[in-house]
């Protein structure tokens, strides 16, 4: 059993490309999270998607889009990277958002180099 | 705003001593505690939860935290760490709002557990 998994786990990037950051999930989970963690901010979310066919803006959104491509997957795009977006991206699944006893689970990141 | 604080960004301990890693949160609703846990090189796992109930909460790895609603307060405490606890720890907490359970983090207390 998986759990979430990401990939790429490293990437470097110049300024101005362009590049989509993956997630799956294995646990049959309605709700799935983008977040970034950058040095004493802890985690801010970026987008989520309560359930297949939805998505919405989290914290800081700007400067990402995402895909829920089917129930597994999430993806988070990144058009034209910036050195501001250079992070730890984390993915994150949980049963279902709208209920209070909510646990999410993480996938292992993404630290992402924006020069 | 809804928001976590830890007191201590850095903690540097030696084996065998004590730990208490402090967390307030400011929300005066209902609110759903997590300790979340990550070390070097993997993933976010919860460490412990607090929904209701006994407000002394025992997670995995002999930690232990406490709910204390009155001074809205859920450090994290463990009587003896290892050096495999190194590890950066982070508080959680859920508000409702905007028709979900948001999951706030805090900054992050990072923990070097020297032998």
């Amino acid at each position: 059993n998986a759990g979430v998994t990401q990939t790429p786990k490293f990437q470097v990037l110049k300024t101005g490309q362009s590049m989509t950051l993956q997630c799956a999930q294995d646990m049959n989970h309605n709700s799935m999270y983008w977040y970034r963690q950058d040095p004493g901010m802890g985690l801010r979310l970026i987008y989520y998607s309560a359930s297949e066919g939805t998505t919405d803006k989290g914290e800081v959104p700007n400067g990402y889009n995402v895909s829920r491509l089917n129930k597994r997957e999430f993806s988070l795009r990144l058009e034209s990277a910036a050195p501001s977006q250079t992070s730890v991206y984390f993915c994150a699944s949980s049963g279902n958002l709208a209920i209070a006893k909510n646990i999410q689970y993480f996938g292992a990141g993404t630290r992402l180099s924006v020069l | 705003a809804q928001s976590v604080s830890q007191h201590n960004h850095h903690v540097i301990l030696s084996e065998a001593a004590s730990l208490e890693l402090g967390c307030n949160y400011s929300y005066g609703g209902t609110v759903n505690l997590f300790w979340y846990v990550q070390y070097p090189g993997q993933h976010l796992q919860l460490l412990l939860k607090y929904f209701s109930g006994d407000p002394l909460v025992k997670g995995i790895k002999g930690f232990e935290a406490e709910f204390i609603k009155s001074k809205f307060s859920f450090n994290l405490r463990k009587p003896s760490v290892q050096w495999s606890d190194t590890a950066e720890y982070f508080c959680a907490v859920t508000s409702f709002s905007g028709g979900y359970n948001k999951l706030i983090f805090g900054a992050g207390t990072r923990l070097a557990v020297h032998p």
